[in-house]
Order: structure tokens, then sequence, then C-alpha cells
């Protein structure tokens, strides 16, 4: 089956500091991306929707100069936590959706556990 | 709009009974609806999914579904519990408004097994 990635699982940073979560599409080229976002104890949310080669689609209340999402190629998206602050630390999950599947089908990365002290 | 509500953030079952999880949905416009199983640290995998043609639906691991349009309802069972079953359990809802790709999740229910 499709298989996702995601680098690093999980991370631990200082406040105010940058950090990237890769998500790569292994088996299959990514036409679309998705990020969530999972709080503790939470459902997941969706963060924003990226398309290869444009600009990502964010969600209501969803800050896009914060959480910067690059998606270069059909099987990398980025995800880029700005000046990140301890609210910041959560669990993000990444999906993919390949185009040559029914499209209500996504494929989900195994989830970047992100700390920040 | 879609929402997706799951009653019980915990349910507790013995191996071998039955595993009932509750989902009800809302949406202005015909619905697919989706569970999906998070073990701890993992992202999700897909058990089974209602896509507008059979409305009992058969996933993996023995579990199974059954759309109800008249009680707007998408409860998920499993005759046999196993202890490899325990993880949290997230029942979602996609539109044709969104193309089916935007996924609304339900805040999850937690399966506990108890040998």
């Amino acid at each position: 089956g499709a298989v996702v990635s995601q680098h690093p699982s999980r991370v631990i940073c200082k406040s105010g500091t940058s950090v990237k979560i890769e998500c790569r599409s292994l088996d299959f080229q990514a036409t679309t991306m998705f990020w969530y976002r999972q709080f503790p104890k939470k459902s997941l949310m969706l963060m924003a929707t990226s398309n290869e080669g444009s600009k990502a689609t964010y969600e209501q209340g969803v800050e896009k100069d914060k959480f910067l999402i690059n998606h270069a190629s059909l099987t990398l998206s980025t995800l880029t936590v700005t000046s990140a602050h301890p609210e910041d630390s959560s669990f993000y999950i990444c999906s993919a959706r390949d185009p040559h599947v029914p499209q209500e089908t996504q494929y989900f990365g195994p989830g970047t556990r992100l700390l920040v002290l | 709009a879609q929402s997706v509500t799951q009653l019980g953030s915990h349910v507790s079952v013995s191996e071998g009974a039955l595993v009932l999880l509750r989902c009800n949905y809302s949406s202005s416009v015909p619905p697919y609806l989706f569970w999906y199983v998070q073990y701890p640290n993992q992202g999700l995998q897909l058990l089974l999914k209602y896509t507008s043609a059979a409305t009992l639906v058969k996933g993996i691991n023995g579990f199974e579904a059954e759309f109800k349009k008249s009680e707007t309802s998408f409860h998920l069972t499993k005759p046999s519990a196993h202890m490899s079953d325990a993880a949290e359990y997230f029942c979602a809802v996609s539109a044709a408004n969104t193309g089916f790709q935007k996924l609304v999740f339900g805040t999850g229910t937690r399966l506990l097994v108890s040998p």
C-alpha cells in the first residue's frame, strides 16, 4: 500500500527557533498533501491543504506566517513552524492524496511530535 | 458544513466481547464517512469507509459499520474484541462540496480491552 513518511518523528527545540517537518510520499506522487495538528486527547484539526507548485490553503484561524508550508515536489511537502513557542507543542500529522485512487482516500504519515521548551 | 460526534471518550470491553463505538454525523449534503484507528504515537490507519454504495461496510481486522441515514449514524462494531484492538478510534466525514478531500474528525474514542 501507499506509504507516507514524516521526518523527524520527534523534535525538541528552544522557544524562538524554527522547526521544519518533512512529509514524503514514498511510492506515489502526491498532488495534494494535508497538514493536521492533534492536541493531547483531542481530535485532528486540519491546518492547511497544499497542492504541488502552488500556495497552500490555510484553514480559518491558522496563521500562515507562523506555519509555512511548501509543496515543492510531487513527493515532498514541508511544514515550518517559525519562531516556535511552547503553545506550538503538539503532534503534527500529514496526509497525502494519490490522484490515481478515489479522491476521498488519504494516506497518513506517522506524525511528528514537537516539544517547544 | 460537516461535523462528527463520537459518544464516549473511553469504551472498555473484555477480550472476546462485542465492540461498539458510536458516531453521529451532521452534513448538509450526502456524506462520505470513515473510521480510522490510531495506535500510540502513530498516524492514522483507515479501517473502513462509506461512499454511498452499500450501507453495511466491512473493513479490516474484523470491523464493520452501518450507515443509517435516518439516525445520522455510522457506528463501528466488532463481534469479538482482541487485545490488539486497544487504540484510539476516530470517525470522520467528508462531502462533495470539498471534493471529498477535507476530512472533519470527531474527538476520538479510546478503546480499552481487558483480559
